[in-house]
């Protein structure tokens, strides 16, 4: 079965560092995403990792732990249009699928 | 580049009616799949559309059916409404085995009631 858990609610000022963390557990693993998706939008990719380590693209990085089943998404000199939900998916055996956990709602405040 | 786009944008219907959902790929994207995303959660895999063919299905009762286009173009129909089925439905389009980059469109809101 597939289950990918994330906090539900996070708050960060202005100009901080905030980091989302995934767990998952799925059956088998073809790589992990990060998408933003703001209210009544589309979800816009923001990373993929399918090896162990650290994607940094600008002012978002990506962190990958297969054996421990765990991602981050780190978001750093955070601006108010940051505030959205943040979506992690896992690409298990089937190779196409999404599996989608249910989004972290980040609030960015002054 | 064209992208992601889908049409209608909001829908209402009366359970146990019948919809059609459509999407027209990324320009140079073969691949579609429909995601059903309920208020609140993320979004659920429906089904995959390749070469005009299913090509993959989550766990989606046989009311949900899909048709692909020869121009990639995609429709997603839903027979039988149930209130259940009130969700955002987004479609994604990607070139076969590529889905790390598959682009979602703006989504349609169905409501039933």
């Amino acid at each position: 079965g597939q289950n990918i858990d994330q906090p539900t609610e996070m708050t960060a000022t202005e100009g901080a560092i905030v980091q989302i963390n995934c767990t998952y557990q799925t059956s088998g693993f073809n790589g992990l995403f990060w998408y933003q998706q703001h209210a009544g939008e589309a979800p816009t990719f923001l990373s993929y990792n399918v090896l162990d380590g650290l994607e940094e693209k600008g002012r978002f990085s990506s962190f990958l732990s297969r054996s421990k089943g765990y991602s981050y998404l780190l978001l750093k000199e955070l601006q108010m249009k940051d505030s959205a939900s943040y979506l992690c998916a896992v690409k298990g055996n089937s190779g196409y699928a999404l599996n989608f956990g249910k989004g972290t709602s980040l609030l960015v405040t002054p | 580049e064209t992208g992601v786009t889908q049409s209608p944008t909001h829908l209402i219907k009366t359970r146990g009616q019948q919809v059609t959902l459509r999407c027209s790929s990324q320009s140079g994207h073969n691949t579609v799949s429909w995601y059903q995303q309920a208020l609140g959660q993320g979004p659920q895999f429906i089904f995959q559309y390749y070469r005009e063919e299913e090509n993959g299905r989550g766990n989606f009762p046989p009311r949900f059916s899909g048709l692909q286009f020869p121009n990639y173009s995609s429709e997603l129909n839903v027979n039988a409404l149930e209130l259940d089925d009130s969700a955002l439905y987004l479609c994604a389009s990607s070139l076969y085995g590529a889905t790390y980059e598959q682009y979602f469109g703006p989504g349609t809101r169905l409501t039933v009631t």
